[in-house]
């Protein structure tokens, strides 16, 4: 096992309502990005936090958020829910050293479901 | 045109058989490549980073082209547990964002 951990597993929520998951990334990494990885798809990058700062975003609207604590695990909120957000929701701990990152671990993923 | 493109299969084969995928990218500054696998409603796992010399690891050869901007994936004597989907994956850029680019992957089951 990679040792990310992510909660909850499954999430049931309705159009408009607001979601956060989270993310406990392995000891010793640094750096949490998440992925959107819709059915029948490959996963799509959402942001990356590095040292609780955003370091990266993809083609994602301000509707999707985060969040790094101090301790590296992560957040990633969604607000007002539209039925194309239903997937399975992925991230992914690496370390972060002398300005690159190494291997991305990822974690068993939240899978929403938007009613 | 995406960015990581791979044939979905779905590839059958019998057990024993070599199989290939391919996977092509367009980011012609694309950094760094890998495989990973994918099990039915799993996470992504790597299987194996991509070097332009060509890598080996066990039964799974990966290759590289950079100037027809080219990944290949090559299982010899495939098993059972071999069955999962199989994506192909890009890093677009140097430096700290590490952002990995995924390809919709290739879906293999290895038949007895």
């Amino acid at each position: 096992e990679t040792g990310v951990t992510q909660s909850p597993t499954h999430l049931i929520k309705t159009r408009g309502q607001q979601v956060t998951l989270r993310c406990s990334s392995q000891s010793g990494h640094n750096t949490v990005s998440w992925y959107q990885q819709a059915l029948g798809q490959g996963p799509q990058f959402i942001f990356q936090y590095y040292r609780e700062e955003e370091n990266g975003r993809g083609n994602f609207p301000p509707r999707f958020s985060g969040l790094q604590f101090p301790n590296y695990s992560s957040e990633l909120n969604v607000n007002a829910l539209e039925l194309d957000d239903s997937a399975l929701y992925l991230c992914a701990s690496s370390s972060a050293r002398g300005g690159s990152t190494d291997t991305q671990y990822f974690g068993p993923g939240t899978r929403l479901t938007v009613l | 045109r995406k960015e990581v493109e791979q044939d979905p299969g779905p590839f059958n084969v019998p057990e024993g058989a070599t199989v290939a995928f391919n996977c092509t990218y367009s980011n012609s500054a694309s950094q760094s490549f890998f495989w990973y696998r994918q099990d039915c409603r799993k996470e992504p796992k790597l299987l194996m980073s991509v070097y332009s010399s060509g890598n080996e690891d066990g039964r799974f050869t990966a290759q590289l082209n950079r100037a027809s901007q080219y990944i290949s994936l090559l299982i010899r004597d495939s098993k059972l547990s071999d069955s999962a989907t199989y994506l192909c994956v890009v890093n677009p850029r140097s430096g700290s964002a590490r952002q990995l680019t995924f390809g919709s992957g290739t879906q293999l089951t290895v038949l007895p």
